[in-house]
């Protein structure tokens, strides 16, 4: 298997630009997890998904974040417009449906808004 | 809610010599536990996980943990350190859906020769 896959690695923008990140899954994983990366906060939640159902967005940071899974291979976290607070690494990761705990994690997107 | 805490936020050993990165967690039940790690400019990759089945735990590349619920800890340790274990360290616990997952601050791992 491929693992989780993220795109871009890298994203340099603009202050006001829209930005799209993107993550496919593994394949057969039911949930799927957006989290933010930064020196000052750590690892956040963003938001995650069950069976493409959005479950838990209580860690989106504002309304400039949209997340959408419109299938089970494709998901995407948007921000518009973005601000240079944004920068940051963004990680998509994925798991099955048995709880064992472990969560398959992309290799992140970093994004950098000037 | 469970949550823990990541006693070193930065922690220096020479190469061959033990590592210990320490964890105390906060629960109020037998809680899920696990280490991930981050090497440079990758995503996470678990370590190792305790779920209550045996106290000391083996993870990869020669890490284990054992829990001890007597002082709420779950600390990772390693026999002898490589230049290749230089990397962020994660103490990790369920969130509260149990499904997603809430991490501590992080532990930075530096290996000198």
């Amino acid at each position: 298997d491929a693992g989780v896959i993220q795109s871009p690695r890298h994203e340099v923008t603009e202050m006001g630009q829209e930005v799209t990140l993107r993550c496919k899954p593994i394949s057969g994983h039911d949930y799927l997890f957006w989290y933010r990366q930064t020196m000052m906060r750590g690892l956040e939640l963003l938001i995650y998904f069950n069976n493409n159902v959005p479950i838990d967005d209580s860690g989106m940071p504002e309304d400039r974040f949209s997340a959408k899974m419109p299938n089970a291979s494709f998901s995407t976290l948007k921000i518009q417009p973005s601000e240079p607070r944004d920068s940051a690494v963004y990680f998509c990761a994925s798991r099955g449906r048995m709880n064992t705990g472990e969560l398959f994690f992309g290799e992140g997107s970093r994004l950098t808004v000037l | 809610a469970q949550s823990v805490t990541q006693l070193d936020s930065h922690v220096s050993v020479s190469e061959g010599t033990p590592v210990l990165l320490r964890c105390n967690y906060s629960s109020s039940y037998s809680p899920s536990l696990f280490w991930y790690v981050q090497h440079p400019n990758k995503g996470l990759q678990l370590l190792l996980k305790y779920t209550s089945a045996a106290t000391l735990v083996k993870g990869i590349n020669g890490f284990e943990a054992e829990f001890k619920k007597s002082e709420t800890s779950f600390h990772l340790t390693k026999p002898s350190a490589h230049m290749s274990d230089a990397a962020e360290y994660f103490c990790v616990v369920p969130g509260n859906s149990g499904y997603a997952l809430n991490f501590g601050k992080g532990t930075s791992l530096l290996v000198t020769p």
